[in-house]
């Protein structure tokens, strides 16, 4: 059974347009998280949800706006996009109070052209 | 803040030999997490240790261990008679314990490409 999965795993778009990215956890964990990772291999968070509740924003633009429509699920949107906006994203989930490591998703390449 | 500095860039060896992968972090916390996570060329991070700030015992695990030392704030990580397999890139992470707005998110060192030749 898949732990944390994202869909979709490559998603190749124009400039300017608006995508989205799903991700969903099975583990019944109450906390999810968007990191991205750039051409450099850096990888750094962006959100973070808890119990569907934003707990944590890393200065990321506007044009991306995370979803939680239950603690199972978090999706990212992304507006208007833009060429550095190529990257790998990874959804994670992990339980508040707990010492456990995150559990990753396999990754979204998003390549914007 | 909290930050973790992988000093390798890229390490190459050729199979079989040893490999010592450093990590050296900083952080205002007493208490906190430290983590060694591989990407292989697939793509996806494998989680391999966590390791708690009040535990500064060295974990051996097959031909993986760490030697976690607080008072040089190092957790470096050696592959022991290293395998074509281990090629991947090795990420260090920091988390804090519990509580405040930044509780539970992994600040990742830049990561050290090894590539073990046969």
């Amino acid at each position: 059974d898949t732990a944390v999965s994202q869909t979709p795993k490559y998603l190749v778009t124009q400039m300017g347009n608006d995508k989205s990215i799903k991700c969903e956890q099975n583990l019944g964990h109450d906390t999810m998280y968007w990191y991205k990772q750039d051409s450099k291999k850096f990888l750094k968070i962006m959100f973070s949800y808890n119990n569907k509740e934003l707990i944590i924003n890393e200065t990321v633009p506007n044009r991306f706006s995370p979803k939680s429509p239950d603690k199972a699920h978090l999706n990212l949107h992304i507006n208007s996009l833009e060429l550095g906006d190529s990257a790998v994203y990874f959804c994670a989930s992990s339980q508040e109070g707990s010492s456990d490591e995150q559990f990753f998703g396999p990754g979204t390449r998003l390549t914007v052209l | 803040a909290q930050k973790v500095t992988q000093a390798q860039t890229e390490i190459s060896v050729v199979e079989k030999e040893d490999v010592t992968l450093d990590c050296v972090y900083e952080t205002r916390d007493t208490t906190y997490y430290l983590f060694w996570y591989k990407q292989p060329p697939s793509g996806e991070l494998v989680f391999l240790i966590r390791r708690n700030s009040f535990d500064e015992q060295n974990e051996i695990s097959g031909r993986y261990s760490w030697n976690f030392q607080k008072s040089t704030s190092s957790f470096n990580f050696t592959i022991t008679a290293s395998q074509v397999v281990d090629s991947a890139v090795y990420f260090c992470a920091l988390r804090r314990n519990a509580g405040g707005t930044s509780y539970g998110k992994l600040t990742f060192g830049q990561g050290t490409i090894l590539t073990v030749h046969p």
